[in-house]
């Protein structure tokens, strides 16, 4: 399963340090995905990109920030965290858009302290 | 707005035992589908239910969409270990959507 690669894997980081994840889909889809999934919660979709386009932003915090350069590529910018912002951050692909079937990738397990 | 419920929460299942999971939503769904996530991994897809009332199985996993396409259940007979894992089910929302159940967690006493 390595349609979805993301990195880095782990990461801890301070409230002040600034850091990004990187999404890639080698499955020639059009949209990609940013979810999070925190403990006990059902995952909560944060941001949607269709032919590189952000058509869905479900009222996340400023302090993330979301780059599409390319079909292949998603970035999730990270700056100024909260501790409450700690959870698996996982991208996932999919054909066309929302109600399509997602291929997620491993997910990004972000520790904020 | 339109929500997804899943119950159980999580179940506990002698290895051998059978395990069901439900799914319910608020409004009815053009389709649903099912994932599994296992521990420490990500969510897989299993599979896509379209038509009312419609049953796909997958080896020992049976999925089932209700009639009125508000309703799916996942059943899976003689659970092994390798079935422990998070199984979710997510339909299309009023804004056209994926929406994700909270899911049901599987474990499996050997």
């Amino acid at each position: 399963e390595t349609g979805v690669t993301q990195t880095p894997r782990h990461l801890v980081m301070g409230m002040t340090n600034k850091k990004s994840l990187k999404c890639e889909q080698h499955l020639g889809h059009n949209a990609m995905y940013w979810y999070k999934q925190s403990a006990k919660k059902p995952l909560e979709l944060m941001f949607v990109y269709s032919l590189e386009e952000r058509v869905e932003n479900n009222s996340v915090p400023s302090r993330f920030s979301p780059e599409c350069p390319n079909s292949s590529h998603l970035f999730l910018h990270l700056h100024t965290l909260q501790p409450e912002d700690s959870a698996l951050y996982l991208c996932a692909s999919s054909q066309d858009g929302h109600l399509s079937t997602q291929y997620f990738g491993p997910g990004t397990r972000l520790t904020v302290l | 707005g339109q929500q997804v419920m899943q119950i159980p929460q999580y179940q506990h299942v002698q290895e051998g035992e059978d395990f069901t999971t439900y799914c319910n939503s608020s409004t009815t769904l053009s389709n649903i589908q099912w994932y599994k996530q296992r521990p420490g991994g990500h969510p897989v897809f299993l599979i896509q239910l379209v038509k009312s009332g419609e049953v796909k199985k997958q080896k020992r996993l049976t999925f089932q969409f209700g009639e009125a396409k508000k309703n799916s259940s996942l059943h899976i007979t003689a659970t092994q270990t390798t079935d422990v894992g998070t199984y979710f089910c997510a339909g299309p929302s009023d804004g056209n959507k994926l929406v994700f159940g909270a899911g049901t967690i599987l474990r499996v006493k050997s």
